[in-house]
């Protein structure tokens, strides 16, 4: 079935430690995101890419990186986990041509 | 960039009354308004969208009505029901292919 997957759902993990959270997506999209959002709080953009081998940051500054050798998958990598970084994390996809996007189920995060 | 503010945050409805959420945007060359919906513990779904040349948009109980002079987009919901309980985002559409997102506003409907 034609969806956008994340794993793990749930992480727990201690400070400094390296974590990379998966997306992958098999509706053949072109773009892709990344948002953090606190439970039923606004959503903020934290990395986008237009396609394989681009890769943009968003809107929220964030110690994070991301990278886009495959259409289908986005991980989002952070390289020393903070206590601050504890939210849910949203991937989400859309194709050309259409401005509607697909989120995946989340990840969330907690860092003790 | 964009700046996006929703009102209202929470809004208390009793079951059959109809629920409106206003949303204002800052960049006017904004083209595309979409409104999501995201129940407790699941993902956001876009329920209803609205390009700029048009007014209003109408999906069964839902609707979606555009002021492009002044900067701001409505999403009505009438009849409401207990599974209209959700937080609903608004997330107007400029050039950078993405989209930003209003705040939220928590919706109770009270059977």
């Amino acid at each position: 079935e034609a969806d956008i997957y994340q794993t793990p759902r749930y992480l727990v993990i201690g400070t400094g430690k390296k974590i990379t959270l998966e997306c992958s997506q098999t509706m053949g999209h072109d773009k892709m995101y990344w948002y953090q959002q606190d439970p039923g709080m606004e959503l903020h953009l934290i990395h986008y890419s237009y396609g394989v081998n681009s890769t943009e940051k968003g809107d929220l500054s964030s110690e994070s990186t991301v990278s886009r050798i495959r259409t289908e998958h986005f991980p989002l990598t952070l390289e020393s986990a903070r206590p601050s970084h504890t939210s849910q994390y949203l991937c989400a996809s859309r194709p050309s041509g259409s401005y509607e996007q697909y989120f995946g189920p989340g990840t969330r995060l907690t860092v003790t | 960039g964009e700046n996006v503010e929703q009102h209202p945050s929470t809004l208390s409805v009793q079951e059959g009354d109809s629920a409106v959420i206003k949303c204002t945007y800052s960049d006017s060359a904004s083209n595309y308004f979409p409104w999501y919906k995201q129940e407790l513990g699941k993902r956001p779904q876009l329920i209803i969208d609205i390009r700029s040349n048009v007014g209003e948009k109408k999906d069964q109980r839902i609707a979606v009505t555009l002021n492009k002079t002044a900067k701001h987009f409505s999403l009505h919901i009438t009849e409401t029901q207990p599974e209209d309980s959700a937080v609903y985002f608004c997330a107007p559409y400029a050039a950078g292919n993405k989209l930003t997102f209003g705040g939220g506003t928590r919706v109770l409907v009270k059977p």
